[in-house]
């Protein structure tokens, strides 16, 4: 394991369609956080998993975004009725539960919709 | 709420020579961390230098130092000798203490600053 990682790198979709992107953690990292990063910008905070369960949501992530992570391993988001604003760099990292621990990143999925 | 502003968004430093980025943040909380990402063009973020609030130490790792003034709620990158690899955007971090933030270490970013390396 050799980090975080995520699929697809880029994707373009049309207005409207429904998209999803993966994230793989670090195996033994029981952590995972989505992020999202518009250009020019720093990242925003989106959701927060401990194991399989969903602990928090930013007010960011609208009722069109929706994300899981069965069985605590990797974690999927997806984005319904996609719109130009959604366009970002959506960042996965995770984390292990020990607590002077920094967060681990993937080289992010770049959402673009035309 | 805590806030982390960068008020440098471009840079440019001579190879071998050092430049120190500018961070400062607002909290209200007395435990918490900082930290210095690099995000290569492309490439994933990258963890430079991390410091404890508790700490009076300034946090050092080989070329990359930090200058932490709790007080005035400051914490800038020093980069020393720099390498035309370091040319980067760098984002500056904080986060609050785990028995603050309940479970969720989420971290809130700066803006960035863009750091060019000239030959």
């Amino acid at each position: 394991d050799t980090g975080v990682s995520q699929d697809p790198r880029h994707k373009i979709t049309k207005r409207g369609q429904n998209v999803t992107f993966r994230c793989d953690p670090i195996s033994e990292h029981n952590r995972l956080y989505w992020y999202r990063q518009t250009l020019g910008q720093g990242p925003e905070f989106l959701t927060y998993f401990q194991n399989e369960a969903q602990l928090e949501k930013s007010r960011l992530l609208s009722d069109r975004f929706s994300a899981e992570r069965p069985k605590g391993s990797f974690s999927t988001l997806e984005i319904q009725r996609t719109e130009q604003g959604d366009s970002a760099m959506y960042l996965c990292a995770s984390s292990p539960d020990s607590f002077n621990t920094e967060a681990f990143f993937g080289q992010g999925t770049r959402l673009t919709v035309v | 709420a805590q806030t982390v502003t960068q008020s440098q968004p471009e840079m440019s430093v001579q190879e071998a020579e050092t430049v120190t980025l500018s961070c400062t943040y607002d909290t209200s909380e007395s435990d918490y961390y900082l930290f210095w990402y690099k995000q290569p063009p492309s490439r994933q973020m990258i963890l430079v230098i991390r410091q404890e609030a508790y700490k009076q130490q300034n946090a050092t790792e080989n070329r990359f130092s930090v200058n932490f003034q709790k007080a005035a709620k400051s914490f800038s990158l020093k980069i020393s000798d720099s390498q035309l690899g370091d040319a980067a955007m760098y984002f500056c971090a904080y986060r609050e203490d785990l028995y603050n933030a309940g479970n969720n270490r989420k971290l809130i970013w700066g803006l960035g600053t863009s750091l060019a390396v000239n030959p």
